[in-house]
């Protein structure tokens, strides 16, 4: 059971938007930075998306990030076949003795 | 260009031990915290905890403190994850990578993942 929670899977057709959501609570998203990772099949996971909403050097502008509250959002736009992977919201939790948490990974497939 | 290599797969028998490295390159080794993450077979990934090469400022997740021992050597810019005594349950593979511990602890780079297999 993860501290944040994402959904399982979620789909689209090549060049729609998904948006994908990471809820936590005050100890985590509520109080601190959020950020977004995507791994591809077989591959290290990757930064997409850091401080809520600030994108690396390289991602593409069609990843965006949000926070509202406890609640964290990933959108993804003009979708590719390419997108196909898991993505995964994490953020420190400054319960007990502090800790970084991920949700649990949303598997998107582009349709 | 950062970098960060990690030893190759291992495959141990449940009670042996076992030491993983990650070597960083292409940036400042001694300035940067480096973490490790576990991501069992086909699961998420779970925090393990992180270390400062400058003056080994260690600090573990709750659920691993006492189950590994994170280390550096910053005289060849390698951290290390080890176990003395490996059970079925720590096969997953391990990732090192460089984190950011301010504001909401982003992970910027990430090795290529050591897989650690073991089974009797």
């Amino acid at each position: 059971q993860s501290v944040l929670t994402q959904p399982p899977s979620v789909s689209a057709a090549p060049g729609q938007k998904v948006t994908i959501s990471c809820s936590g609570s005050s100890s985590n998203i509520g109080n601190n930075y959020v950020s977004w990772y995507q791994q591809l099949p077989g591959t290290a996971p990757k930064l997409l998306i850091y401080d809520n909403n600030k994108r690396p050097s390289g991602i593409p502008d069609r990843f965006s990030g949000s926070k509202s509250g406890t609640s964290a959002t990933l959108g993804i736009t003009g979708l590719q076949t390419g997108d196909e992977a898991d993505y995964y919201c994490g953020t420190w939790d400054s319960s007990l003795s502090g800790n970084v948490v991920f949700g649990g990974g949303t598997k998107l497939t582009v349709l | 260009e950062v970098q960060l290599v990690q030893s190759g797969a291992e495959v141990k028998k449940p009670g042996e031990s076992l030491k993983i490295s990650c070597k960083g390159s292409g940036y400042s080794f001694t300035s940067y915290w480096i973490g490790w993450v576990r991501q069992m077979p086909g699961k998420g990934l779970e925090w393990m905890g992180i270390i400062y090469p400058g003056d080994s400022d260690t600090r573990y997740s709750p659920s691993f403190q006492g189950q590994v021992t994170i280390s550096a050597d910053k005289s060849i810019s390698t951290a290390y994850l080890q176990w003395s005594s490996l059970k079925a349950s720590d096969t997953a593979m391990y990732y090192c990578a460089r984190q950011i511990v301010f504001g909401g602890y982003a992970i910027d780079y990430w090795g290529q993942g050591t897989l650690v297999t073991v089974s009797s």
